[in-house]
């Protein structure tokens, strides 16, 4: 299983665009990389998901380089609301696995 | 549609206590997942299924039996329970097309005094 690392925290004022970075080095041939949000309390919730170069939906991008041993996870124009832990996965997409969550980044965004 | 739900959502219970947390999904969802949160970690896989009648032991499965009777519940038991499983519980489901967007129900809180 590919291991991810992440910064254990950072922080941003609303209305900036926040990038965390995730490494994962060992990463394999079928593996893609997912991340999620946690808010207090409530169980994970799915942002986006990419293979490679670059992934766009409503709520962020996502974006791989070529050697696919890291990726960017980034939030534009960020609010207070954006407060939450961020968790980068990497695993095959489909077939049997095993999910490995790590500690994630916890984001603070300031007024 | 309801999503993920999980019951109960909050129990506390004796050293050596058992009980059964229930997790229920009406996304038919081919995968299901019981993991578990303590404390200013991230979450830990206990054991997951990848379809009706079939478990698998994930990261942290000891004390723990898992059973998957039917698609749409993944019930998590703990047959003697210890302090060392006090944790916040989150049951998962996902498709097998789109196994890496797991949803998430809302948790159980769990105390073993």
């Amino acid at each position: 299983l590919a291991k991810t690392t992440q910064p254990i925290s950072m922080d941003s004022y609303e209305g900036q665009e926040v990038n965390i970075t995730c490494s994962h080095n060992n990463i394999a041939t079928n593996d893609y990389i997912t991340w999620y949000q946690q808010f207090p309390s409530q169980g994970p919730r799915f942002i986006i998901q990419g293979y490679k170069t670059k992934v766009t939906n409503e709520v962020a991008s996502l974006f791989i380089p070529a050697d696919r041993k890291s990726s960017t996870l980034s939030l534009p124009r960020v609010s207070l609301s954006d407060t939450a832990v961020y968790y980068c996965l990497v695993g095959a997409h489909t077939g049997g696995f095993k999910t490995i969550f790590g500690a994630g980044t916890r984001l603070f965004v300031k007024a | 549609n309801a999503g993920v739900t999980q019951t109960p959502k909050f129990r506390v219970l004796k050293t050596g206590q058992s009980m059964t947390l229930l997790c229920a999904q009406d996304m038919n969802h081919e995968y299901m997942y019981w993991y578990r949160q303590d404390p200013g970690m991230g979450l830990r896989l206990i054991h997951y299924s990848v379809g009706e009648g079939t478990t698998a032991k994930g990261e942290v499965p000891d004390g723990y039996n898992v059973s998957r009777l039917k698609k749409q519940n993944f019930l998590l038991g703990l047959e003697s329970a210890a302090p060392s499983q006090t944790s916040v519980y989150f049951c998962a489901s996902s498709s097998r097309r789109e196994r890496n967007e797991q949803f998430f129900g809302p948790g159980t809180r769990l105390t073993v005094l």
